[in-house]
């Protein structure tokens, strides 16, 4: 079982917008700014998209955009296009368990 | 661009220990966190540990007992042991590095599987 929790799955038709819950706890998601988002193909390595909570790293689309309530962290996508298809994985600062993962959520655009 | 990749055995038999070698090369390996993720086969990802490259580690609490990371920076690689594996160590490996300063994994290596069979 992951630290973070997140849907199995979520979907949406090109052009919607879509959000992804991670679920923590305040040991973890509501108690650092270090909640970071990765997205992963089948069969690549996974790769980061959120930083910080929102923060993009430079090549990231600003149609993903991140978000945090206190112990949940959201992704949003919008504008839902067909590479948007993959597995998301939430992650969070942790402290002395140092970073924890969420148990992924497969984005499915119809 | 740094680039990092996986090597080692892909098979290894149940209570042995599970050896990587991760090379990273087009960039010092003399700064910066070097960790290693797994990911189970349909499953999540895990973080398993790190080593800085002054040789400092630290482990997941819950593979701690059976975990060695550590870095040789003259061939600019790091490697993990994992001791006395089952099947449930079965997982693709990734190497990955962690620039520090937002606990985010920003480089990855491609992965290797490794399962745990006899």
């Amino acid at each position: 079982q992951s630290a973070l929790t997140q849907p199995p799955s979520v979907s949406g038709s090109p052009g919607q917008s879509v959000t992804i819950s991670c679920t923590g706890t305040s040991s973890d998601v509501g108690g650092y700014n270090y909640v970071s988002w990765y997205q992963q193909h089948p069969g690549k390595a996974p790769k980061f998209m959120i930083y910080e909570v929102s923060k993009r790293p430079s090549g990231v689309p600003d149609r993903f955009s991140g978000s945090k309530s206190g112990n949940t962290a959201s992704l949003t996508v919008s504008g839902l296009r067909a590479e948007d298809e993959a597995d998301y994985y939430c992650s969070s600062y942790a402290g002395s368990t140092y970073v924890v993962f969420g148990g992924g959520t497969k984005l499915t655009v119809l | 661009q740094v680039q990092l990749q996986e090597s080692g055995p892909g098979l290894v038999k149940p209570s042995e220990t599970l050896s990587l070698t991760c090379t990273v090369s087009g960039g010092s390996i003399s700064t910066y966190y070097w960790n290693w993720i797994r990911q189970p086969p349909g499953k999540g990802l895990e973080w398993i540990g790190y080593v800085y490259y002054s040789g400092g580690t630290n482990y997941n609490p819950s593979l701690k007992s059976r975990v060695t990371i550590s870095i040789d920076t003259s061939k600019n690689q790091f490697s993990l042991n994992l001791s006395s594996v089952t099947a449930a160590d079965t997982a693709v490996y990734y190497c990955a590095r962690d620039r520090g300063d937002a606990y985010i994994f920003d480089q990855w290596g491609q992965g290797t599987l490794v399962t745990v069979s006899s």
